[in-house]
């Protein structure tokens, strides 16, 4: 079993929808939950973290982190076709090294 | 302001031939990692680094090498390429633990091996 598994997609959705995307993970030890974003042929951008259970909200984006169920979830509100990108949940123990999901490429359709 | 810096862009190699992948940063980032990226797999890391002169292995070290002799600095040396080795590899690095700063992440070297 995989530390962390994410939703493979890939996702279509038209312009204004709202984006879920989800992950789970099996390690205890997370500390730190992040999404990172990563545009075709370019490297990962980190987009959002948090490090407690419940939201936070940054405009458009919202994290939502279960730790009792060990679930994490991003939501993009009003989507736009310029958030069409591979979406990377990621997680951290108390060390230096994170674990990656294995990407789910969303297609926002204008 | 460059960021991380990563150098060739792409790169095709023979089975058995060497190479260094070349990773650079200006932002005084003490740690530095080297991920790799396959399809459908999210990204393994290779190696990582907590300063100049510590480097340690990750979950994929296997036939890859660094060394990290400047902050700025953290070379990928792949010895007797293998097909398996054909990916993308990035660099990253970080101020700190990456739970409070992220990592910043290169642009990525796409790697061919034939």
């Amino acid at each position: 079993q995989k530390e962390v598994e994410q939703d493979p997609g890939p996702l279509s959705v038209p312009e204004g929808a709202i984006v879920s995307l989800n992950c789970t993970y099996s390690n205890s030890a997370f500390q730190y939950f992040m999404w990172y974003r990563q545009y075709s042929r370019k490297g990962p951008e980190l987009l959002m973290y948090t490090y407690s259970s419940g939201n936070k909200e940054d405009g458009r984006f919202t994290a939502q982190v279960d730790k009792s169920s060990k679930y994490i979830s991003l939501f993009i509100r009003d989507s736009q076709p310029s958030d069409s990108a591979t979406y990377l949940c990621a997680m951290l123990r108390n060390d230096y090294k994170l674990s990656f999901g294995a990407g789910t490429t969303v297609t926002v359709r204008a | 302001n460059a960021g991380v810096t990563q150098t060739p862009k792409f790169r095709i190699l023979k089975i058995g031939q060497s190479m260094t992948l070349q990773c650079t940063q200006d932002m005084n980032h003490n740690y530095m990692y080297w991920y790799r990226q396959d399809p459908g797999m999210g990204l393994k890391l290779i190696y990582y680094s907590v300063g100049a002169g510590i480097t340690d292995k990750g979950e994929v070290p296997n036939g890859y090498n660094v060394s990290r002799s400047t902050t700025e600095d953290f070379p990928l040396r792949l010895e007797l390429a293998a097909p398996s080795q054909t990916s993308v590899y990035f660099c990253a690095s970080s101020l700190g633990i990456p739970g409070d700063y992220g990592y910043t992440f290169g642009s990525g070297t796409r790697l061919t091996v034939v």
